[in-house]
């Protein structure tokens, strides 16, 4: 069974430009996350949905970044203009509707901004 | 803000010995998860504890729940080299969101 596919593995890019991260999460769950990592931390939540549904979006910075998940299954997360303190690793996970799931994560997207 | 804490930050041992990391939390849960992720890598799940468990076991791996104290440890046994790697644990909160600690960076030498 194929596990959550991310894309790209890296990306640099220079403050102010944009960028897009794609996830494809396993098939047949209904609930995707993203999160952010930084160095030496746990992943913190961006973003939850459920179906195509964004159910907790408390922690994205709104002003900047954004997300979709227009049929429910693949997602992008966008971030424009980007900031240097929004290099981090950026991951996907994937769990199957319900609270308190185990959650698959993706290998996720290591972003430095210069 | 993180809700759990972990215990030690990073540890160092031989292979063969016992590795013990420990976590506490803040608020009532429902279960207990850890999770491992090597470098450069995303989290691969190991092991969930529910809240009304004790101790469990997966392979060389003991998860101990505590809800009195709050605190969960993990022990790993007869450690490898192939278990290096930062391990993490992690409790749903109220609204049902995925609270990860800090993280234990395990190295283990050969």
């Amino acid at each position: 069974e194929a596990g959550v596919v991310q894309s790209p593995r890296y990306k640099i890019i220079e403050k102010k430009q944009p960028v897009a991260f794609w996830c494809n999460p396993i098939s047949g769950h209904n609930t995707l996350y993203w999160y952010r990592q930084n160095l030496g931390q746990g992943p913190e939540l961006l973003i939850r949905y459920e179906n195509e549904e964004a159910v907790d979006d408390s922690q994205l910075p709104k002003d900047r970044f954004s997300a979709e998940r227009l049929k429910g299954v693949d997602s992008t997360l966008k971030i424009q203009p980007a900031e240097l303190g929004d290099s981090a690793v950026y991951l996907c996970a994937s769990s199957l509707f319900g609270s308190y799931n185990e959650q698959f994560f993706g290998p996720g997207t290591r972003l430095t901004v210069l | 803000s993180q809700q759990g804490e972990e215990d030690p930050q990073a540890l160092s041992i031989q292979e063969g010995e016992n590795a013990t990391m420990n976590c506490s939390y803040k608020t009532s849960i429902n279960n207990l998860q850890w999770y491992r992720q090597n470098s450069g890598r995303g989290l691969v799940h190991l092991i969930l504890i529910r809240s009304n468990e004790r101790e469990k076991h997966s392979g060389r791996l003991r998860v101990t729940l505590d809800t009195s104290k709050k605190s969960s440890s993990l022990l790993i046994t007869a450690s490898r080299a192939a278990d290096t790697a930062s391990y993490f644990c992690a409790s749903y909160n109220q609204g049902g969101k995925l609270i990860f600690g800090q993280g234990t960076e395990l190295s283990v030498k050969p």
